[in-house]
């Protein structure tokens, strides 16, 4: 069966840190993984999208990294801000070109404290 | 441009009614989709679309019925609603990236 697993299931940090969460997945034929953000009460949003063949992606702040071999992603957030306080999924897809076969992690909450 | 729309946002049930959640989208997507969202676990896939006049069963379907009569609208139904059905129901659509409405939160009492 496809997984996709996140840590930490929460995590706070202050304001203008740096972290990581981690998402680690067994998710066959890999397609491709995408980071989403969540804000409380509203659906999740795109933040970076890699295939098998991308190691790293930016978007802003947000660095994602990918290694196909041990079926790991992180995502790193550079200088955090309050508005960076939300849910960060992880989701794999296994079949290219469709949400049909998108494994959704169940989240890292972070909070960002002022 | 409003992207993907879902009414309401929020409803009570009692055990037993009915109810049907309406999602729209105005980017001519072909490819519409029901995810539920409980504590501690990821989204789930109820339902998916491919299509006007298309449906098809996703991860979780039991208890649900959709239709798709418009390209631009998917409707969710419940028949007769249950507590274990108490979550927060997204839409989304999809081209090449997943697009999400913003949610509706049912309580079944």
């Amino acid at each position: 069966k496809n997984q996709v697993e996140q840590s930490p299931q929460s995590l706070i940090i202050l304001e203008g840190k740096n972290c990581t969460l981690q998402c680690n997945y067994t998710v066959s034929p890999f397609s491709n993984l995408r980071w989403y953000k969540q804000d409380t009460g509203r659906g999740p949003v795109s933040l970076t999208i890699m295939t098998f063949s991308e190691n790293t992606k930016s978007n802003g702040r947000y660095t994602a990294t990918l290694d196909a071999d041990t079926k790991q992603s992180s995502l790193h957030i550079t200088a955090s801000q309050l508005s960076d306080s939300a849910s960060y999924i992880c989701v794999v897809s296994a079949y290219p070109g469709s949400a049909r076969q998108l494994t959704f992690g169940s989240g890292t909450q972070l909070t960002v404290l002022p | 441009n409003a992207g993907v729309t879902q009414t309401p946002k929020f409803r009570v049930l009692k055990t037993g009614q009915s109810m049907t959640l309406l999602c729209a989208q105005d980017m001519n997507h072909e490819y519409m989709y029901w995810y539920r969202q409980d504590p501690g676990m990821g989204l789930r896939l109820i339902h998916y679309s491919v299509g006007e006049g298309t449906t098809a069963k996703g991860e979780v379907p039991d208890g649900y019925n959709v239709s798709r009569l418009k390209k631009q609208n998917f409707l969710l139904g419940l028949e007769s609603a249950a507590p274990s059905q108490t979550s927060v129901y997204f839409c989304a659509s999809w081209n090449t990236e997943a697009f999400f409405g913003q949610g509706t939160r049912l309580t079944v009492v």
